[in-house]
């Protein structure tokens, strides 16, 4: 089971965002992923492996993380940033979705 | 570029089956790709469903296995998700999505394209 704090952000553009995802059984760093989804749209792949930024995702992303708690962290926010962001394990099967973490605008 | 399309019903009757097509285009789905199914109830949170290779081996949600099924056509490039005795519990955009390259050298685990979704009621 993953979990994801806060439920919502309420940030000002420009502003730096730490989302946590904490799992209830340690996962390997590689099996660790984030997404961001935007009302109407599919959601999209940020970061894999934990670390690995997805082709065409810009370096304000970044995550970081070991065992069960995992970080996501946008060092500035850019306006088209602000979106629900999911993690999700691939440690065991179901790949389950954490919650998601709404970033509002403040 | 690759991409996908969802295709299928947009109403399905309680206890009847759903049935949805993702047509691939620009990738094949005789590559080493796994390829996945994502819902999404109405104001919730993303749920995984399951997944196929391009060997024919599946996985499936356990809350889901009984009702699933998810089969692979490469002939027609498509692979297809079928799901039984829907209840309104089953309303969702479906989304279907290809998974990163798992085997060697990248051993990566994401889904890194998508479809648009597609809305389902029941």
């Amino acid at each position: 089971v993953l979990t994801q704090s806060p439920g919502t952000l309420s940030l000002s553009p420009g502003d730096r965002a730490t989302l946590s995802c904490r799992a209830s059984e340690s996962v390997g760093a590689r099996y660790l992923a984030w997404y961001q989804q935007k009302p109407g749209q599919a959601p999209r792949l940020l970061i894999h492996g934990t670390t690995s930024r997805a082709s065409g995702i810009p370096d304000r992303f970044s995550g970081i993380g070991s065992g069960t708690d995992f970080t996501l962290t946008i060092s500035s926010l850019e306006p088209e940033d602000f979106a629900v962001y999911y993690c999700q394990q691939y440690g065991s099967s179901p790949f389950t979705f954490g919650p998601g973490t709404k970033v509002d605008i403040k | 570029q690759v991409l996908l399309q969802e295709s299928g019903p947009r109403l399905v009757k309680p206890s009847g089956t759903l049935s949805l097509i993702c047509s691939v285009s620009g990738g094949s789905t005789r590559s080493v790709n796994l390829w996945s199914w994502v819902r999404q109830a109405p104001g919730k949170g993303l749920e995984w469903i399951g997944e196929i290779s391009h060997t024919g081996t599946t996985n499936y949600n356990p809350s889901l296995k009984s009702r699933v099924s998810i089969s692979l056509d490469k002939s027609k490039n498509q692979f297809s998700m079928t799901l039984t005795s829907m209840t309104a519990a089953d309303a969702a955009v479906y989304f279907c999505a290809r998974e990163l390259s798992r085997q060697w050298p990248y051993y990566e685990y994401g889904m890194d394209v998508w479809g648009q979704g597609t809305t389902v009621a029941v």
